[in-house]
């Protein structure tokens, strides 16, 4: 079966600090993988997705990136935390097998900036 | 742009009694909307797929229902029960690839 990691669980920053989430999937190859925020109130926001290794398309300009140096392993950075930046951040998963896919959740990182 | 709408936030309803939840979407150019649940502090847990070509989806207690041209869904659940109190979310996967749009979410609460 499929499985999907992603750590720290939680996280606490101080603006202006660098920043780096990682996220793995384990029991499959070449998954779609994404990046979303949930922001309080807000439902959620893709950042960023990646169809194959060293592939990234961002949804949304902010001082957020992310890279896939690895198949199954997909990170989020940035060089300087905004306090703006403060939210959940959720990486998924899917089948890379066109539409139709259901997307899968790891439990996500809750990211403070202070 | 598309805008997926979820209608209450919130909904408390006592153990046993059966409940619909409702999710709308103003473009009706999808692939396919899935339903699916979050216990707090959680990620997301995948309940239902339906493809745009289908009316519905089952899955034990779950019935979720797509009218595509009224750019509507309902997620109905028969029986509550206290272990259903979570926050459900819908989301539309639209023609473009890769992009997905989410609601904000009904905050379900069943009272025992």
């Amino acid at each position: 079966s499929q499985t999907i990691h992603q750590w720290p669980a939680t996280l606490v920053q101080p603006v202006g600090s660098p920043l780096s989430l990682e996220c793995t999937v384990e029991g499959t190859s070449n998954p779609n993988l994404y990046w979303y925020r949930q922001a309080a109130g807000r439902g959620l926001q893709l950042l960023f997705y990646s169809v194959g290794i060293g592939q990234i398309s961002s949804e949304v300009p902010q001082n957020l990136s992310a890279s896939r140096p690895q198949d199954r392993q997909f990170i989020l950075s940035s060089k300087k935390l905004l306090l703006s930046d403060s939210g959940f951040y959720l990486c998924a998963w899917s089948w890379d097998r066109g539409v139709n896919q259901p997307q899968h959740f790891g439990d996500g990182t809750r990211l403070s900036i202070l | 742009k598309q805008e997926v709408t979820q209608i209450p936030a919130a909904l408390s309803v006592p153990e046993g009694e059966n409940l619909v939840l409702n999710c709308s979407f103003t473009d009706s150019a999808i692939y396919n909307l899935q339903w699916f649940r979050q216990d707090p502090g959680k990620g997301l847990t995948s309940l239902l797929l339906i493809q745009s070509s289908q009316r519905e989806q089952t899955s034990g207690r779950l019935n979720a229902s797509l009218d595509k041209s009224s750019g509507r869904s309902t997620l109905y659940i028969a029986a509550s029960q206290p272990g259903d109190s979570a926050t459900y979310l819908c989301a539309v996967e639209g023609f473009t690839g890769n992009q997905f749009y989410f609601g904000t979410g009904t905050s379900l609460t069943v009272i025992p």
